[in-house]
């Protein structure tokens, strides 16, 4: 089975603090994802990567950065933490085919509140 | 932007009694899937229909997909308690594209 583990499920940090949140995936997956998702809004890509250090931005990429130094790695950095970024974060990985899109399998979320 | 707009926002039926989902998207697609997501949890994908697809059957579960009228209906027969959860439907755009594109949800409850 897939296994998509993210570092904390909880998480409070504090306005203007810098936040690592760490994805990691145990099936060879190329392409990782990061969305977040708020009541009302669904889920929003923040960014994705298709490759170790290759990424793309997604619909919400402001006040995000993203690195992938490792194919199983993905993390999302939060520069400098600010009260609207409270909410839910999922990281998602899938296999890379060039002709179609697979499904994405999730990790369990990491809820962030922000001070 | 969101691409798939989920119908009823939130359904509640009696535990034996089929739910159907309704799911309406903009753009052309290569794919279309769906996902379901217990409370505070992550997405757990369901069944993916693509769009030279009709129909697909996953045990209890029954997707249609209309292309000309882009929208997708999810149907779970026989409902049971542990059915309570949101619902998504995801687009996949055209090929190499690896992205998908959420909904905003159903959130069906079973009553015992």
């Amino acid at each position: 089975d897939v296994k998509v583990t993210q570092s904390s499920r909880y998480l409070v940090k504090r306005t203007g603090e810098k936040v690592f949140l760490e994805c990691v995936q145990d099936m060879d997956h190329e392409n990782m994802f990061w969305y977040r998702q708020d009541p009302g809004l669904g889920l929003r890509l923040i960014y994705f990567s298709y490759d170790v250090k290759m990424k793309e931005k997604g619909d919400i990429p402001e006040g995000y950065s993203v690195s992938r130094e490792k194919k199983e790695r993905f993390s999302l950095i939060l520069e400098s933490a600010s009260t609207n970024q409270t909410s839910m974060y999922l990281c998602a990985s899938s296999l890379f085919r060039d002709t179609d899109t697979y499904e994405q399998y999730f990790g369990p979320g990491t809820r962030l509140t922000v001070t | 932007s969101q691409q798939g707009e989920e119908d009823p926002q939130a359904l509640s039926i009696q535990e034996g009694e089929n739910a159907t989902m309704n799911c309406s998207y903009k753009t052309s697609i290569n794919n279309l899937q769906w996902y379901r997501q217990n409370s505070g949890r992550g997405l757990v994908h369901l069944i993916l229909i693509r769009s030279n697809e009709r129909e697909k059957h996953s045990g209890r579960l029954r997707v249609t997909l209309d292309t000309s009228k882009k929208s997708s209906s999810l149907l779970i027969t026989a409902s049971r308690a542990a059915d309570t959860a949101s619902y998504f439907c995801a687009t996949g755009g055209h090929f190499g594209n690896e992205k998908l594109t959420f909904g905003t949800g159903t959130r069906l409850t079973i009553i015992p």
